[in-house]
């Protein structure tokens, strides 16, 4: 069964930086692109970053543009998000999926809470 | 990039029928068809009910169905289930990004 697990959040300072880890399992993944989103606590779903099969192709929104990278280690069936210079307003459980169709996410992980706070 | 518009809440009886709209624009849901609709429980990630404006995963059972009529789209739920009371978040592809609605609550009365 496909299987997305987070990991790497947790409490950081405005202006740090934190690495997001979603390992993968049960799928060809390579072969997928893959995108993360983030849900702020008692808020709505937010898009972050896309990231193609290849890793050829990125997108990101304006909101994290210039501060995360999505990446990739295809050999390690492993998504990535470098964030740095974090914000209070990046507190969110930041979840890994999978894009099945086009655009669309037919796999989710759990999660993982960042918290940005002094 | 605004979120697309959802109605707050909305709510039916068992076995009556909900529709929910996602309204956006000529660059997002009116520019392709590829408008996709989630269903998130308390405290768990969301879950693919629809995609590409009106295709329904395996699984996904057929009381799901969504449309779209120029910028709008819809997600009907037929034959409301106790179960069926969660957070519905749309999503439509944008030309180099997604954008999510603003999502709905439903409760089942």
């Amino acid at each position: 069964e496909v299987q997305l697990v987070e990991s790497g959040g947790g409490l950081e300072q405005p202006g740090g930086s934190l690495r997001l880890s979603c390992a993968a399992s049960g799928f060809t993944f390579s072969t997928y692109s893959m995108n993360w989103v983030r849900q702020a606590p008692g808020k709505g779903l937010e898009w972050l970053s896309h990231i193609t099969g290849s890793s050829g192709t990125v997108y990101y929104a304006d909101s994290v543009k210039g501060r995360f990278t999505i990446s990739r280690d295809n050999a390690k069936n492993s998504l990535y998000l470098q964030m740095n210079s974090l914000r209070v307003e990046d507190t969110a459980v930041y979840f890994c999926v999978r894009v099945g169709y086009v655009w669309d996410y037919d796999w989710w992980g759990q999660g993982t809470l960042v918290t940005v706070s002094s | 990039q605004s979120a697309l518009t959802q109605p707050p809440s909305a709510s039916g009886s068992p076995g009556q029928s909900v529709t929910i709209s996602c309204t956006g624009t000529s660059s997002d849901v009116g520019g392709y068809n590829y408008v996709s609709w989630y269903q998130q429980q308390p405290g768990k990630a969301p879950k693919l009910l629809i995609y590409e404006v009106s295709t329904r995963p395996s699984g996904v059972p057929d009381r799901f169905s969504g449309s779209k009529s120029g910028n709008t789209a819809s997600l009907t739920v037929s034959g409301l289930q106790a179960e069926d009371e969660a957070d519905y978040y749309c999503t439509s592809y944008a030309g180099r990004k997604n954008v999510f609605g603003t999502g709905t609550k439903v409760t089942v009365l």
